[in-house]
């Protein structure tokens, strides 16, 4: 199985600030990539897929970069409403399979 | 616009079997992957299975022969079965489309205890 290493496991920000999580997976993972925001309670949410495709829907100010083996994803003038946590998934390969996850929470 | 819902028990025994149904609106099941994933305390995700367009099955290995899925094209509904479960099992369970999960439905979570 491909292993995605997610990090920060947690990020404090305030509004308006940009931060960026990063996914490396074990090996070249061919741009399959999708990030997803999840609210407590509720499903995951895709934002991004194919690393920088941004889902219908999705702001403007949410984005995603990579190649290879390492890729981000960038929220760039954060809002309450995406205080969540987010998560990569890569699925290049079976099985399909995610990052552990990154909690945003307010500064 | 489409829709996945699941349902089924929240809690079962130990060594006993896990269904589940996932209920699709706004889009047939004859087309794309459907397919199951869960989450565990602690926010580690899991995929589980699909089932494809055709009725073909994949399986992540972990699970080995513990896990079926199925389907009724009629109902536009596929199922989860998972035998012989543990504590270990306890977990909020998703239904979803694609290998890449576009869509999911809201979540179901099932806890394994006696």
């Amino acid at each position: 199985d491909i292993q995605m290493t997610q990090s920060p496991p947690s990020l404090s920000a305030s509004l308006g600030d940009k931060v960026t999580i990063t996914c490396q997976a074990s090996q070249n993972i061919n741009k399959y990539i999708a990030w997803y925001q999840q609210k407590p309670g509720k499903a995951p949410r895709q934002l991004i897929r194919y690393t920088s495709t941004l889902v219908s829907g999705t702001p403007s100010r949410f984005s995603g970069s990579g190649s290879g083996r390492d890729y981000s994803f960038s929220i760039s003038n954060v809002e309450s409403e995406d205080i969540a946590s987010y998560y990569c998934l890569q699925y290049d390969n079976l099985p399909p399979t995610f990052g552990g996850g990154t909690k945003l929470e307010l500064k | 616009e489409v829709q996945l819902q699941e349902s089924g028990p929240g809690l079962v025994k130990p060594s006993q079997s896990l269904s589940l149904t996932c209920s699709v609106t706004g889009y047939s099941i004859t087309s794309n992957y459907w397919g199951w994933i869960r989450k565990f305390p602690g926010n580690k995700m899991e995929w589980m299975g699909y089932i494809s367009y055709s009725g073909s099955t994949s399986y992540n290995p972990s699970l080995k022969s513990r896990i079926s899925i199925t389907r009724d094209t009629s109902k536009n509904q596929f199922f989860l079965q998972l035998n012989s479960v543990t504590t270990e099992d306890t977990a909020t369970y998703y239904c979803a489309r694609n290998n890449y999960f576009d869509y999911w439905g809201q979540g179901v979570m099932v806890t394994v205890s006696s």
